[in-house]
């Protein structure tokens, strides 16, 4: 069965960084892009990056452009989230979501757990 | 940016009862819009896609409509594990965005 499973979440003080790490397994892996989404304690989802299927092509949402890097090693069916200069208000939990092709436009229909990232001093 | 406008913030139902949530974008998203589920302490679940399409293995009495700016997800006859927050999303434009969630409580 498909399987998401997040890792590298934990406290680090702002300006710092940390690395996630999303691995994947049931399913191939290379096909599929890969997004990264978070929820602030107690509020709603926030796409935060993609990449392609074959990690040739990436996008991110304002916030964290310039900060973070998406990419993946199809080779180890692992995604990962490089998130540099951490700020307070990054703080979240942060899931990673499989896309797939449902006829014409994409929909996230598998999540992994999520990560808790919490910047602070 | 494409804001999606959620109503209500927080709706009070019992089981049995027939529920009714909106979404409503600040421009055109065709029908590129899904639906999620999310219960404390879990993931999003995915509902519905391109507005009306309910996703593998969600029961039929949960149905979504509309079209352009105005989506609906109605839930026939609720049962005690559809008590949840849900988001709408849409997929029409970049950067995807989420609504702020509905919050189904147990009334």
């Amino acid at each position: 069965q498909v399987q998401l499973v997040e890792s590298g979440g934990g406290v680090v003080q702002p300006g710092r960084s940390l690395r996630l790490s999303c691995a994947a397994s049931g399913f191939a892996f290379s096909s599929h892009g890969m997004h990264w989404v978070r929820q602030a304690p107690g509020k709603g989802l926030e796409w935060v990056a993609v990449i392609w299927s074959d990690g040739k092509k990436q996008k991110y949402a304002d916030p964290v452009k310039g900060r973070f890097t998406i990419s993946r090693d199809n080779s180890k069916n692992t995604l990962y989230l490089q998130m540099n200069s951490l700020r307070a208000e990054d703080t979240a939990v942060y899931y990673c979501a499989r896309e797939s092709n449902y006829g014409g436009k994409s929909y996230f229909d598998y999540w992994g757990q999520g990560t808790l990232v919490t910047v602070s001093s | 940016e494409i804001v999606l406008t959620q109503s209500p913030a927080t709706l009070s139902l019992s089981p049995g009862e027939r529920a009714t949530l909106s979404c409503r974008a600040s421009q055109s998203v065709s029908r590129y819009l899904a639906w999620y589920q999310q219960k404390p302490g879990q993931a999003p679940r995915l509902l519905i896609y391109d507005a009306s399409n309910r996703a593998t293995g969600i029961p039929a009495r949960f149905s979504g409509s509309g079209s352009g700016t105005d989506f609906t997800l109605t839930i026939s006859s609720l049962e005690p594990e559809d008590f949840a927050v849900y988001y709408c999303q849409q997929r029409s434009n970049w950067p995807d965005t989420f609504g702020q969630g509905t919050k189904l409580e147990i009334k």
